[in-house]
């Protein structure tokens, strides 16, 4: 069982704007920064958004982060199936690092 | 180029012990904590522990599935951390990430990843 709730499946179209959700407590996002990692099929993760909303070089702005509370959400616009990966949240908690179970985004 | 390389994975033995070893190159190594992280067979990603730099004391935190049988540490003269896996369990088999610590407070991330390294555990 997870410390952050996830869905466990997205879809979308090409072209569509997806979300995913991130659910949490007081502990984890509600006093810490949340980060997103993408890892496609057969690939290590990679750091998607950093600091709530923060994306690294290279990543495209089709992707955004927000939080709100004890929640967070990923969104992606523009969807490419490209974008067809698994997608992880993740923050702090007690010094410790704490993740969603992850969801899986299928691009129909 | 930042870049982090597992290696020393396999096939063991449940009972038997395993050390994995993360090779970094691009930065330098001994600023920064470094965590493993592990994923089993169709399942999520699974937080195994971390060992901070030496500024912090160079101490480590481990997961409560692992603790008392996996080990940290690091030899930042080769830039190398380690997971030492002892009293290995079949429920130990997975891919094993080792990624960096990036700490600007009050935020922290993990970037970059290695390709990961397959631990399986049978008989």
């Amino acid at each position: 069982q997870s410390v952050l709730t996830q869905p466990p499946s997205a879809s979308g179209t090409p072209g569509q704007r997806v979300t995913i959700s991130c659910s949490g407590s007081s502990s984890n996002i509600g006093s810490n920064t949340v980060n997103w990692y993408q890892q496609l099929p057969g690939t290590a993760p990679k750091l998607l958004i950093y600091s709530n909303n923060q994306r690294p070089s290279g990543v495209p702005d089709r992707f955004s982060g927000s939080k709100s509370g004890t929640s967070a959400s990923l969104a992606i616009s523009g969807l490419q199936s490209e974008d067809e990966a698994d997608y992880y949240c993740a923050a702090w908690d007690d010094s410790l690092p704490v993740f969603g179970g992850g969801t899986k985004l299928t691009v129909l | 180029e930042v870049q982090l390389v597992e290696s020393g994975g396999g096939l063991v033995k449940p009972g038997r012990s395993l050390r994995l070893s993360c090779t970094a190159s691009g930065f330098t190594f001994g600023d920064y904590a470094m965590s493993w992280f592990r994923q089993a067979p169709g399942k999520g990603l699974e937080w195994v522990g971390f060992i901070r730099s030496k500024a912090y004391g160079g101490t480590t935190e481990y997961a409560a599935s692992v603790k008392g049988r996996f080990t940290i540490s690091r030899d930042d003269s080769k830039s190398i951390a380690y997971l030492q896996m002892n009293s290995l369990k079949t429920e130990d088999t997975a891919v094993y990430y080792c990624t960096r610590d990036n700490v600007v407070p009050p935020h922290n991330w993990f970037d970059p990843w290695g390709q990961g390294t397959l631990v399986t555990v049978s008989s």
